[in-house]
């Protein structure tokens, strides 16, 4: 069974840079398929942040690209996740989650909440 | 950048009746490039339905998915208690791939 499970500090301060990482278990992220990040402001809906293949080869949205960086560690089976220059806009339950080349995210982390205040 | 818009925002249903929700592109969503997802308070979004009709592995027979072009539709054949949830629809036929607003279905 893919589990997937996200950590990192709750609480960033503005300005500052969020740091994530997804641990995979159950799979290999060097054996395939894109690994990618999600986030779901409070009471809001879901916005694709970046993703990933095991090669290091990057996709990121427009939106955020300035600030994402996806990297990853085959060595541990896990990928990060760094946003810089955060402000309470980027408040949200951050996502990791496994995609198929053409698009659609068949398992998904818990989620971990990010706040970001002073 | 594609927007997805769905209808309705809110739909109030009791269990065993039928549901249907709808989701809008703003432009055509090519080889129906289209998924749905589930989603319950505090929890991670389930993955129900891709390309546009194909049910994911596990998924009871009834949702169904259909469309294509601009208007797609998730249907509920006979809502259970559990399906009481928001369902967000996402398009990957361009970059940046996005999701509609979803829609809640609620116990009447």
């Amino acid at each position: 069974q893919v589990q997937l499970q996200e950590s990192g500090p709750g609480l960033v301060k503005p300005s500052e840079t969020l740091s994530l990482t997804c641990a995979v278990s159950g799979y290999s992220i060097s054996s395939g398929y894109l690994w990618g990040w999600f986030r779901q402001p409070p009471g809001k809906g879901l916005e694709w942040i970046g993703s990933l293949y095991h090669s290091g080869n990057t996709y990121y949205n427009p939106s955020l690209r300035s600030r994402v960086t996806v990297s990853v560690d085959t060595s541990k089976n896990q990928f990060s996740l760094t946003l810089s220059s955060v402000t309470a806009a980027d408040t949200a339950v951050y996502y990791c989650a496994r995609s198929y080349s053409s698009g659609w995210a068949d398992y998904w982390g818990r989620g971990t909440l990010v706040t970001v205040s002073s | 950048e594609i927007v997805l818009t769905q209808s309705p925002g809110t739909l109030s249903l009791s269990p065993g009746e039928r549901a249907t929700l709808s989701c809008r592109a703003s432009q055509s969503v090519t080889s129906s490039s289209l998924a749905w997802y589930q989603q319950t308070p505090g929890q991670a979004p389930r993955l129900l339905i891709y390309g546009a009709s194909s049910r994911a592995t596990g998924i009871p027979d009834r949702f169904s998915g259909s469309g294509s072009g601009t208007d797609f539709t998730l249907t509920i054949s006979r809502l259970e208690p559990e399906d009481f949830a928001v369902y967000y629809c996402q398009q990957y036929s361009s970059s940046p791939q996005t999701f509609g607003q979803g829609t809640k279905v609620e116990i009447k």
